[in-house]
């Protein structure tokens, strides 16, 4: 059972370079998020996945995509990376229904420059 | 806007000493979560708080919900090394609330030195 897995760990960009962050779950959990994280400003819910089949912005959405793939896997895409998007990434995935509300369980992260 | 303002930001003690961390918000919560994230890694669940009132013991740590459900703190005596992190707290937040999603304050970082 690995929990919540991403790829890459780090990764470095040049400005206008795309990528994708893959994000995996296997605790069969329905919701899953991705945030990043930056000095000071606190984790930020960039979009999220209620369920399979639907995705919605969260408080930074701008310049991301996201994709839900399947129940398991979530990706986030930057089509045009910017400096100010150097950041951590993680994703995370909340329990199932029925058990305590809220409590989600976090990836590694994703460590990302922008040159 | 739903805030979590969390204080201090920044905490350095010794090994043995005691310490409160502090979580507050103008704004009332359904209940609150407070995280442990190590460096390099992401944030991992230590407790959930519910009622207001609520006291919760994981070992040498101590969480309390206040009883206006606005803020919580997080207590740990004798603290250890081990201990070191950053030390967040979060709740349901604005973003489809019933969803799941949570607002996280911006943490305390706490270091304990041997």
């Amino acid at each position: 059972n690995a929990g919540v897995t991403q790829t890459p760990k780090f990764q470095v960009l040049k400005t206008g370079q795309s990528m994708t962050l893959q994000c995996a779950q296997d605790m069969n959990h329905n919701s899953m998020y991705w945030y990043r994280q930056d000095p000071g400003m606190g984790l930020r819910l960039i979009y999220y996945s209620a369920s399979e089949g639907t995705t919605d912005k969260g408080e930074v959405p701008n310049g991301y995509n996201v994709s839900r793939l399947n129940k398991r896997e979530f990706s986030l895409r930057l089509e045009s990376a910017a400096p100010s998007q150097t950041s951590v990434y993680f994703c995370a995935s909340r329990v199932l229904p029925g058990q305590t509300p809220y409590e989600q369980y976090f990836g590694p992260g994703t460590r990302l420059t922008v040159t | 806007t739903q805030l979590l303002e969390q204080s201090p930001q920044f905490l350095s003690i010794q090994e043995g000493e005691n310490l409160t961390v502090y979580c507050n918000s103008s704004s009332v919560f359904s209940s609150l979560q407070w995280y442990r994230q190590e460096p390099g890694e992401g944030p991992v669940l230590l407790v959930t708080v519910v009622t207001g009132g609520e006291v919760k013991k994981l070992k040498r740590l101590t969480f309390q919900f206040g009883d206006a459900r606005k803020d919580s703190s997080l207590h740990i005596t004798a603290a250890q090394p081990g201990d070191t992190g950053l030390y967040l707290c979060a709740g349901p937040g604005i973003y489809g609330g019933s969803q799941g999603n949570l607002i996280f304050g911006k943490g305390t970082k706490l270091s304990v030195k041997p």
